[in-house]
């Protein structure tokens, strides 16, 4: 079974700093998405990395993935309030069916004023 | 990208009910996939919805307790069948509209069983 694990769960850091979320997964795949969720709210896609060695940047935010170590990093520069949320890493698998998307443990972000 | 509807938005049901979940998708998909969210928690997926075939569930779910229909490509429902206080989740209908692109989420259902 695919796991998808991410570090750290909880997050509470100063406007202005910088921090990176990891995620780890425990199979082989070329595809990873990131996520976010804000209270109460449904997923809205952040990124998708298609391929080893793949950075994606928006804003403050910028995603990579290394498909050789299993790893993706979500990297945050100088933190602001707005990006306090929780965000999701996620791995797709082709099966028989088609797709199958499994999320990461979540990290909870909080930009502290 | 896809508009998804999903109805009801919420609501609050006995021990022993059952509850249908509707998900309706504005262009026609082939992926449509229904999660769980528990409070606080990841996502759980539940089962592909696959149009014209049988869902296909993951390890811990069942076609008695979440039968799902897939009448067409735009529409699928997930039905919650004689819920317990531990069904109390959000469900997720989501969508991927190619194989390499991400899902989109409908506004899930916030279900509370009583």
């Amino acid at each position: 079974e695919l796991k998808v694990e991410q570090n750290p769960l909880f997050l509470s850091m100063q406007e202005g700093k910088n921090y990176t979320i990891y995620c780890n997964y425990s199979t082989t795949s070329d595809r990873l998405y990131w996520y976010r969720q804000d209270p109460g709210k449904s997923l809205e896609s952040l990124f998708v990395l298609l391929s080893n060695g793949a950075v994606k940047q928006e804003g403050r935010l910028m995603a990579s993935l290394d498909t050789k170590a299993r790893l993706s990093t979500l990297h945050i520069t100088a933190a602001v309030h707005d990006l306090s949320a929780t965000y999701f890493c996620a791995v797709d698998q082709i099966s028989n069916t088609g797709n199958q998307f499994y999320f990461g443990t979540g990290t909870s972000l909080t930009v502290i004023p | 990208s896809a508009v998804i509807s999903q109805k009801p938005s919420r609501d609050i049901c006995q021990r022993g009910t059952s509850l249908t979940i509707q998900c309706q998708v504005d262009s026609q998909v082939t992926m449509m996939f229904w999660y769980r969210q528990q409070p606080g928690q990841s996502l759980t997926l539940i089962a592909t919805a696959n149009q014209g075939s049988e869902a296909t569930y993951e390890s811990g779910f069942v076609i008695d307790k979440f039968p799902i229909s897939r009448p067409n490509l735009t529409f699928s429902t997930l039905t919650v069948s004689n819920m317990s206080p531990e069904d109390s989740s959000i469900y997720l209908c989501s969508v991927a509209l190619d194989k390499y692109s991400p899902l989109h989420f409908g506004n899930g259902t916030r279900l509370t069983v009583t």
